[in-house]
């Protein structure tokens, strides 16, 4: 089974901040990495798909990164809407979910 | 425009059997490379992803739940219905259904999810 670690856990960020999650993956996953943020109540919404893919509709100062067993997600400005909870999913072999990296309110 | 609903009890007891049922519009799942997928997020933590079926009915499931998730489609019924045997109140947490499209490996469209609570 492929494992799914994210860090950090928690961020804690100020409006206009550089944001940079982490990804890993327990074995190699090339580029098969999908992005998704997550608010309070709500389903969560796919941001990035196959490690860089911006999905329509997506803010540009969202983009995604890495291949093999690294990848990051940043945000390049961080704005109000963007506080809320970002999970990666690995779709290489089955699918598996990081545990998530809650972006809040410095 | 794609939507998702998911339906069931809210409230099993332990041991039981659960159905769920995922009624979809917007899409055929008769069409190649679409699947539909069950997720579940337990309340605080993190997303986890059960089982996923696919246009060809070829069935995928979470190797930690496998032995008790069944995953079928009715295509005519535009339904996904996903069961899971034994359960247990670890299992209470919000099922959602998602679709997942022929070009993609991400889910990009969700059901609102439904809340089920196991308890005697």
């Amino acid at each position: 089974d492929i494992q799914m670690t994210q860090s950090p856990s928690t961020l804690s960020a100020s409006v206009g901040d550089r944001v940079t999650i982490t990804c890993r993956a327990s074995q190699s996953i090339s580029s098969w990495l999908a992005w998704y943020q997550q608010k309070p109540g709500k389903a969560p919404k796919l941001l990035i798909d196959k490690a860089s893919g911006l999905e329509s509709g997506v803010p540009s100062r969202f983009s995604g990164s890495g291949s093999g067993t690294e990848f990051t997600l940043t945000i390049s400005s961080l704005q109000p809407d963007d506080f809320a909870t970002y999970y990666c999913q690995q779709y290489n072999s089955l699918l598996t979910f990081g545990g998530g990296t809650k972006v809040e309110i410095k | 425009q794609i939507t998702l609903k998911e339906s069931g009890p809210t409230l099993v007891k332990p041991t039981q059997t659960l159905t769920l049922t995922c009624t979809f519009s917007g899409f055929s799942l008769s069409t190649s490379g679409v699947g539909v997928g069950w997720i579940r997020q337990p309340p605080g933590k993190a997303l986890e992803w059960l089982a996923l079926i696919y246009w060809d009915d070829d069935k995928r499931y979470s190797p930690s739940l496998k032995s008790r998730l069944t995953i079928t489609k009715d295509t005519s019924k535009n339904q996904v219905v996903l069961t899971m045997t034994n359960m247990d109140p670890v299992d209470t947490a919000t099922y959602s259904c998602a679709h997942r499209g022929g070009l993609r490996g991400g889910f990009d469209i969700w059901g609102q999810g439904t809340v089920v609570t196991v308890s005697s």
